[in-house]
């Protein structure tokens, strides 16, 4: 079974700041099956990024996705006020199947 | 654009079966290239994948679920469905259903419900 880390648990960021995200693998994984979802409070997660780097329909270009092997990483170029939230890193392949990471929140510095 | 929308008892008794149904519209459920999820979110917590089923009836469940898990399709609906079966207090959780884009290359969840809380309480 694979085990997905996030680090850090919270992140405090200010508007218009870069916020860096990591999710780690206990092993080794194919990016083709790693996402990334955002989830607004009392709203669904949104996937952001699929394929490890590909933006998913509507997403802006502030959002990136990288990595490969065990570490990845979201980057939030420039934060807006709607950014603020929580996010989840995924991967696909390995019991139970879809696997979610525990999260990362990003909350207003 | 496709849509989903989660329905069903927002409140279920113990040891009794919570049974939700989502219907998807904005696109047919018989594509070949999607599988139909149920993933929950407990209270504050993380999200827990249940499980998937595909137009042709093929489904794959979360093994810490599966023996008390059964996800059905009606393709004449466009809909899915989820029963859980002898529920306790610990399965209280918001419900989402989701379209999953998988296949070679490819394993992500990409339109999702707007979810529902359902709580296990006597």
């Amino acid at each position: 079974e694979i085990v997905l880390t996030q680090s850090p648990g919270t992140l405090s960021v200010s508007p218009g700041e870069r916020a860096t995200l990591s999710c780690r693998a206990s092993q080794s994984i194919s990016s083709s099956y790693f996402a990334w979802y955002q989830q607004k409070p009392g709203q669904a997660p949104r996937l952001l990024i699929y394929g490890a780097s590909s933006r998913a329909t509507g997403i802006p270009d502030r959002f990136s996705g990288s990595g490969s092997g065990t570490d990845f990483t979201l980057t939030i170029s420039r934060l807006e006020p709607e950014d603020f939230a929580v996010y989840y890193c995924q991967h696909y392949g390995s019991s139970p199947l879809f696997t979610f990471g525990p999260g990362t929140k990003v909350d207003i510095k | 654009q496709v849509q989903l929308q989660e329905s069903g008892p927002g409140l279920v008794k113990p040891s009794q079966t919570l049974s939700l149904t989502c219907t998807v519209s904005g696109g047919s459920i018989s594509s070949g290239a999607h599988y139909w999820s149920w993933i929950r979110q407990h209270p504050g917590k993380g999200l827990e994948w249940i499980g998937y089923i595909h137009y042709s009836g093929n489904t794959y469940y979360n093994p810490s679920l599966k023996s008390r898990v059964t996800i059905s399709i009606d393709t004449s609906k466009n809909q899915f469905s989820l029963e859980l079966r002898s529920v306790t207090a610990a399965d209280t959780a918001v419900f989402y259903c989701a379209r999953g884009e998988v296949g070679y290359s490819s394993g992500w969840l990409d339109y999702w419900g707007q979810g529902t809380l359902v709580t296990v309480s006597s």
